[in-house]
């Protein structure tokens, strides 16, 4: 079975500051791995994919992602965090199960910027 | 811009009530959710639809709950009797049909038991 795991709940940073929220994966075969953004009372938002090809993902927003398979990491960075940057993230991993393809959710980095 | 349309947005109901929220997804798209997303977690998938077949609900409480997809389409997500666990996010999202899509949400319904 699939999963992902977001190393950390919380993060916070200064406006203008490097972002990093990690992002692992557990998959019995090759995954794609998404990106998901959540405003308060919001549904959710892709940001970025990576299904096949190039491991370096450019997204919205400024946002990119590498995918290692090595590492079996898919950690989400932007260069510069804006305030409207503040929103819950969500790592998802999909994968085939049974009959199904399903896409599994981390439980999610809450992003802080401050000024 | 096509969007998944969600109803009601918001739902207060008291425990032990019958509560039913409903679901149109994106137009062609063969494959529809529904997670439920407890505050401060990640979203769990209760049930997913391939065009009107049930492909998984292994984490959908059968006791209590239901969905439906009639006609392929639209669908409907029922909770009766409620309970105070039960209070959520109530998210459905649809794709196309393949491993490699994202799936697109909407809005969601927030569920409060009281």
């Amino acid at each position: 079975a699939q999963s992902v795991t977001q190393l950390g709940s919380h993060v916070s940073v200064s406006e203008g500051a490097l972002v990093l929220l990690r992002c692992n994966y557990s998959s019995s075969v090759p995954p794609y791995l998404f990106w998901y953004v959540q405003y308060p009372n919001q549904g959710l938002q892709l940001l970025l994919k990576y299904t096949t090809g190039a491991t370096l993902v450019k997204g919205i927003n400024g946002f990119e992602a590498e995918f290692k398979k090595s590492e079996t990491s898919f950690h989400l960075t932007k260069p510069s965090a804006h305030m409207s940057d503040a929103a819950e993230y969500f790592c998802a991993v999909r994968a085939q199960s049974g009959t199904a393809s399903k896409l599994t959710f981390g439980t999610g980095t809450r992003l802080q910027v401050t000024l | 811009e096509a969007e998944v349309a969600q109803s009601p947005r918001y739902k207060i109901t008291e425990k032990s009530q019958a509560v039913a929220f409903w679901c149109d997804p994106i137009s062609g798209h063969a494959t529809l959710y529904w997670y439920r997303q407890i505050l401060g977690q990640g979203p769990e998938l209760l049930v997913q639809f391939q065009d009107e077949s049930v492909v998984d609900d292994s984490q959908l409480p059968k006791d209590r709950f239901s969905a439906e997809r009639l006609k392929g389409v639209d669908s409907t997500l029922k909770i009766q009797p409620a309970e105070l666990g039960d209070s959520a996010m109530y998210l459905c999202a649809s794709s196309w049909r393949g491993r490699n899509t994202e799936a697109f949400f909407g809005q969601g319904t927030r569920l409060t038991v009281v």
